[in-house]
């Protein structure tokens, strides 16, 4: 079955540094992959998505890119902010008919110092 | 705002209750979805319904149900509770179709089981 695996955190980082987090999957065949973002008290938004081998997905400044070689999906951005304080997941659908029933990583808090 | 929303926002109960909890999809989302996310976990796939009916499930016992009715509102309900239920419950709304569809998260419901 389909299963995401994600840097443990939390990651801990000054305004301005350069943000990594890994995420990996198993999955068969080449499902779209997605990342979340979960800011303190709220639900889930979708942050980026790419939906194929090679595509690079982004937004408000960050970017993942769906390596299928690697069988990964890692998160980058190049300068963070006290904003970009959150949870972030990785996730992977399986797909049927009506929709995608998303697998989530174990999710990863960023903590950005000022 | 994702359009979806959920209600209430918390609601704690004692063992073996039962509890049911609301969710209104975005407008024109014929798909729904319920992910149970413990805390300091990545949410999980509870089941999905469309067209009124449970067209998906994930690891979860019988005593997890759902509905949905026609105007694409849907409840999850969950009989005689057990401590290990305490979590955010989350319902995402999208529309049936293609593999990179979005789907859109509501902020969730914590349950607490005392």
């Amino acid at each position: 079955g389909n299963s995401v695996t994600q840097m443990e955190g939390p990651v801990t980082l000054s305004e301005e540094a350069f943000l990594t987090i890994n995420c990996t999957y198993t999955a068969t065949g080449y499902p779209s992959l997605f990342w979340y973002v979960q800011y303190p008290g709220e639900g889930l938004q979708l942050l980026l998505k790419a939906t194929k081998a090679d595509d690079k997905g982004s937004n408000k400044g960050f970017e993942a890119t769906y390596r299928k070689e690697t069988t990964s999906f890692h998160l980058e951005k190049g300068s963070v902010q006290v904003s970009d304080s959150a949870v972030y997941f990785c996730a992977l659908p399986r797909v049927n008919n009506a929709g995608n029933m998303l697998t989530f990583g174990g999710g990863t808090r960023l903590m950005v110092k000022p | 705002e994702t359009g979806v929303t959920q209600s209430p926002t918390h609601l704690i109960k004692t063992r073996g209750q039962q509890v049911t909890l609301r969710c209104s999809s975005q407008s024109g989302h014929n798909t729904v979805s319920w992910y149970q996310q413990a805390l300091g976990q990545g949410p999980q796939f509870i089941f999905q319904y469309y067209r009124e009916e449970e067209n998906g499930r994930g690891n979860f016992p019988p005593r997890f149900s759902g509905l949905q009715f026609p105007n694409y509102s849907s409840e999850l309900n969950v009989n005689a509770l057990e401590l290990d239920d305490s979590a955010l419950y989350l319902c995402a709304s999208q529309l049936s179709g293609g593999r990179g569809d979005t789907q859109y998260f509501g902020p969730g419901t914590r349950l607490t089981v005392l």
